[in-house]
């Protein structure tokens, strides 16, 4: 069946640090692959997505390329901020499904 | 700001009331979708609509009644809830269903507690 796998949180960073979170996937065919964020008391917000191989999906300096030799789509970031802070969920949907397949989320918190 | 409406923001009721959840979205998208979210888990899916028809059911309790008026606006109906099902309702919608290029767009939820 289709899934998706994230890194477990709860991820701790300090501002203007580095940030990657690992997210792989199991699906036929070819899926396409979102990166959504959920911050406090909020819905979720599409923050990137990629639709073929090799595609980089970018949005507010985050970055996650579709890789299908891995079966990966990593987000990551140069430097982040304390806004950042927020639940990252990665999600895959099959062309022809209604379904979002999304991993269970990883908490990023950014301290000052 | 987010493109799809959800009210009301918060909703306390009792195991016997009927209440609704409303949800209006003006992108001209022909595919809606009611999601349940626990705390700290991912949205899990409940009902799918295309073209203002019910496409998916997944297995959720009669005591969640779906409606969609129009293209436009999606409602959930709710009644004899129990305590388990407090939790953050999300509405969804996409231009269709299907294209696996069409991201869907949520809503804040309607953060429902059952007493």
């Amino acid at each position: 069946g289709n899934s998706v796998t994230q890194m477990e949180g709860p991820v701790t960073l300090s501002e203007e640090a580095f940030l990657t979170i690992n997210c792989t996937y199991t699906a036929t065919g070819y899926p396409s692959l979102f990166w959504y964020v959920q911050y406090p008391g909020e819905g979720l917000q599409l923050l990137l997505k990629a639709t073929k191989a090799d595609d980089k999906g970018s949005n507010k300096g985050f970055e996650a390329t579709y890789r299908k030799e891995t079966t990966s789509f990593h987000l990551e970031k140069g430097s982040v901020q304390v806004s950042d802070s927020a639940v990252y969920f990665c999600a895959l949907k099959r062309d022809g499904s209604e379904k979002l397949v999304f991993g269970k989320g990883t908490k990023l918190t950014v301290n000052p | 700001d987010t493109e799809v409406t959800q009210t009301p923001k918060h909703l306390v009721m009792g195991m016997t009331n009927k209440k609704s959840l409303k949800c209006e979205q003006h992108m001209g998208h022909r595919a809606m979708y009611w999601y349940k979210q626990k705390a700290k888990k991912p949205p899990e899916l409940m009902f799918v609509y295309s073209y203002e028809k019910l496409s998916i059911n997944e297995s959720v309790p009669s005591r969640f009644s779906p409606e969609c008026p129009n293209s436009s606006l999606l409602n959930l109906h709710l009644h004899a809830l129990q305590p388990e099902d407090s939790a953050l309702y999300l509405c969804a919608s996409s231009q269709v269903v299907g294209l696996d290029n069409q991201p869907q767009h949520f809503g804040d939820g309607t953060r429902l507690s059952i007493l």
